[in-house]
């Protein structure tokens, strides 16, 4: 059964630090990995998307990791801001449709 | 194009009433999955259906619980007799195909049970 974790649970940082969200799954058969955003009472937000084929994906200051074989996927947010102020998920997709979600990272950003 | 939807948003039930919860796909997308996400807990997978079938209900309650997604009109999530540990919120994602190589999975707001 795949477990995902999601260390830490919550992160406080001053405007303008980096992010470093870390993420670890038990089963390397995956065919994908996910970071999601949600904010309070909202849906979920797609960020990136790494194929199990890609070590890394980047999209403007964000930039996720992937390690299959360890287990493994970081989030970076370079020169973080209050609007990156989030839940973020990781999600990794096994091999059919049920997706497995951590139980996120809550981020705060301090102006 | 617009997203997927979900309604209502928020919903307060009473112990042993029924909630119904709807989910829209984005248009032109077929597969529908239904995610439960309990208080400070990741979303877990409950159902998969294609249109007029249920395809996956393995991590859907055997008791109470029931999920359809007809020829016509929305896919519905039928909670009966809630109780207060149903309180959770419940995501509806759509995709075209259920190719998870290729398609992701689109979410919704999300529904937001309360039952008092």
């Amino acid at each position: 059964k795949q477990e995902v974790t999601q260390i830490p649970a919550a992160l406080s940082v001053p405007e303008g630090e980096n992010l470093v969200l870390n993420c670890s799954f038990t089963d390397s058969a995956i065919y994908n990995l996910q970071w999601f955003r949600q904010d309070p009472g909202k849906g979920l937000t797609s960020l990136l998307l790494i194929q199990s084929s890609q070590r890394e994906q980047t999209s403007g200051r964000l930039n996720a990791s992937l390690d299959k074989s360890s287990g493994r996927s970081t989030l970076y947010i370079a020169a973080s801001q209050p609007g990156d102020s989030a839940t973020y998920l990781c999600a990794v997709t096994p091999n059919d449709y049920k997706l497995s979600f951590g139980a996120g990272t809550t981020v705060t950003v301090r102006a | 194009n617009a997203g997927v939807m979900q309604n209502p948003r928020h919903l307060v039930r009473r112990r042993g009433q029924e909630a119904r919860l709807r989910c829209s796909p984005m248009k032109g997308h077929s597969h529908v999955y239904w995610y439960r996400q309990l208080p400070e807990e990741g979303l877990k997978f409950m159902v998969y259906l294609q249109k007029e079938n249920i395809i996956d209900e393995s991590g859907m309650p055997k008791e109470r619980f029931s999920a359809e997604f007809p020829k016509e009109g929305p896919s519905i999530l039928r909670i009966q007799q809630v109780v207060r540990g149903d309180s959770a919120a419940y995501f509806c994602a759509s995709s075209p195909s259920d190719r998870v190589s290729i398609d992701t999975q689109y979410f919704g707001p999300g529904t937001r049970l309360t039952v008092l």
